[in-house]
């Protein structure tokens, strides 16, 4: 059975970063698509970033609201997927989900961005 | 920029059958988009029921299918239950990006 945890969000002043992780068990995580999205308060789902767990250079993507301030990455030997996320801004807060694969995932993580 | 198109709301009676359909406003949507659908039942996490156009879960209940439909990306569902009542997403992948139709809400 997939199990997947997310962790990491918490309240943080705009202009603050904070790091999420996205741990598996039971999932293969050595060759899968990855992506985090996200969901504001009342809001509709929104992608964030994608990559790949083996496919190497050139296979991050992000959503332009947060490309150049987000980083997707993998420890592919902890079965660990990452978000960095810096410069943070009001609109940043919500619930952060990663999605595995054929879409495994988790509870979500809360991130507030707030003064 | 890419927008994805889902009907705002509809509506299906109990043991009915409805479409939900998923639209990219730059092309039509082909297996190639590999879409997925999930369902968000409210406070709830969203759930995946269906990725890469058609293919299931096994927590997917049958009633549920995938299927490429006049040129978008369709969420059918046959022999509605009240269970069902929910929010529909679907995304859509393309070269650089993935993106999120705007959902739509089913009432059962």
């Amino acid at each position: 059975e997939v199990q997947v945890v997310e962790s990491g969000g918490d309240l943080v002043k705009p202009g603050g970063s904070l790091r999420l992780s996205c741990a598996a068990s039971g999932f293969n995580f050595d060759n899968a698509w990855m992506n985090w999205v996200r969901q504001a308060p009342g809001k509709g789902l929104e992608w964030v970033a994608r990559t790949h767990s083996r496919i190497s250079g050139g296979t991050t993507a992000y959503a332009a609201p947060v490309k150049g301030r987000f980083t997707i990455s993998t420890d592919n030997s902890k079965n660990t997927l990452f978000l960095q996320m810096n410069s943070l801004q009001v609109d940043d807060t919500g619930i952060y989900y990663c999605s595995l694969g054929g879409g495994y995932g988790g509870q979500g993580t809360l991130v507030t961005v707030s003064s | 920029q890419v927008v994805v198109t889902q009907e705002p709301s509809l509506t299906v009676s109990p043991g009915g059958t409805v479409t939900l359909t998923c639209g990219s406003s730059t092309e039509t949507v082909t297996s190639g988009q590999f879409a997925f659908w999930f369902q968000q039942k409210p406070g709830q996490v969203p759930r995946t029921l269906i990725y890469d156009t058609n293919n299931k879960h096994s927590w997917t209940p049958a009633r549920f299918s995938g299927s490429l439909l006049g040129g978008k990306a369709a969420l059918t569902l046959s022999g509605a239950q009240p269970e069902d009542e929910a929010v529909y997403y679907c995304l859509l992948s393309y070269s650089d990006v993935r993106v999120f139709g705007g959902g739509t809400k089913l009432t059962v």
